[in-house]
């Protein structure tokens, strides 16, 4: 099937620093969305873009909606050791569908 | 918020037998649910589109006669995997969107099946 690549694909940090990860697509997408998933439990979504260009935050995560629909990346200021887990872009073809092609992940290991 | 519960959390089976995963929708209802596959280590593939009263839809590749849906009412979709064998065990999700509101559909907890 369809996926997304993200890179990078995996990362380790130092607890406070910044982080920085995208996600490109062959397809222009109507909607990017990020989520965070931990070991052993389904995704829970961070942030949801809906126009290109569009520059959203959600406390310490902010996430950007490409100019070319076909791209986003997700940035996380001041890392925590709770940051740690597989970060994952999606995205939204039609409206209307909620079906989401999901991108490769990114594992983030934040050390304390 | 809106809570999507699966059950069960986790499940062994023998090869050859079936195994039911149940996705519910707490405390909204639910049209359409997604059910996701993710093997170890990788990403999340949608493997179909169950929708409340009718046929669900299956991705390329995906065997509708192997993995059974039945959306049977609007707060609760079924998964059975059929005659399961090792190469079915795997992470399955689900997800449900509330359709009196306009927001993402909500993802369930994940059910681990291992196939032995």
């Amino acid at each position: 099937g369809q996926q997304l690549n993200q890179s990078p694909q995996s990362m380790f940090i130092q607890e406070g620093e910044d982080v920085s990860m995208n996600c490109t697509s062959s397809s222009i997408f109507n909607t990017w969305l990020w989520y965070k998933q931990d070991p052993g439990e389904g995704p829970v979504l961070l942030i949801a873009l809906y126009k290109a260009g569009e520059l959203t935050s959600n406390g310490r995560l902010t996430a950007q909606f490409g100019i070319t629909r076909k791209d986003s990346f997700l940035n996380i200021s001041a890392s925590i050791p709770s940051d740690v887990g597989i970060y994952f872009c999606a995205g939204r073809t039609t409206s209307g569908t909620y079906k989401y092609i999901f991108g490769t992940g990114t594992r983030l290991k934040v050390l304390a | 918020g809106a809570v999507v519960s699966q059950h069960p959390s986790w499940v062994i089976c023998k090869s050859g037998t079936s195994v039911k995963i149940e996705c519910r929708s707490l405390d909204f209802q639910a049209t359409t649910m997604f059910w996701y596959r993710q093997f170890p280590k990788q990403s999340l593939m949608l493997m179909a589109t169950s929708n409340e009263g009718s046929k669900a839809t299956y991705e390329q590749g995906v065997e509708k006669d192997k993995f059974l849906i039945n959306h049977a009412s609007l707060t609760l979709s079924t998964l059975t995997v059929t005659s399961a064998h090792p190469e079915d065990s795997s992470f399955y999700i689900c997800s449900a969107r509330d359709r009196s509101r306009n927001t993402e559909a909500f993802f369930g907890q994940g059910t681990r099946l291992t196939v032995v």
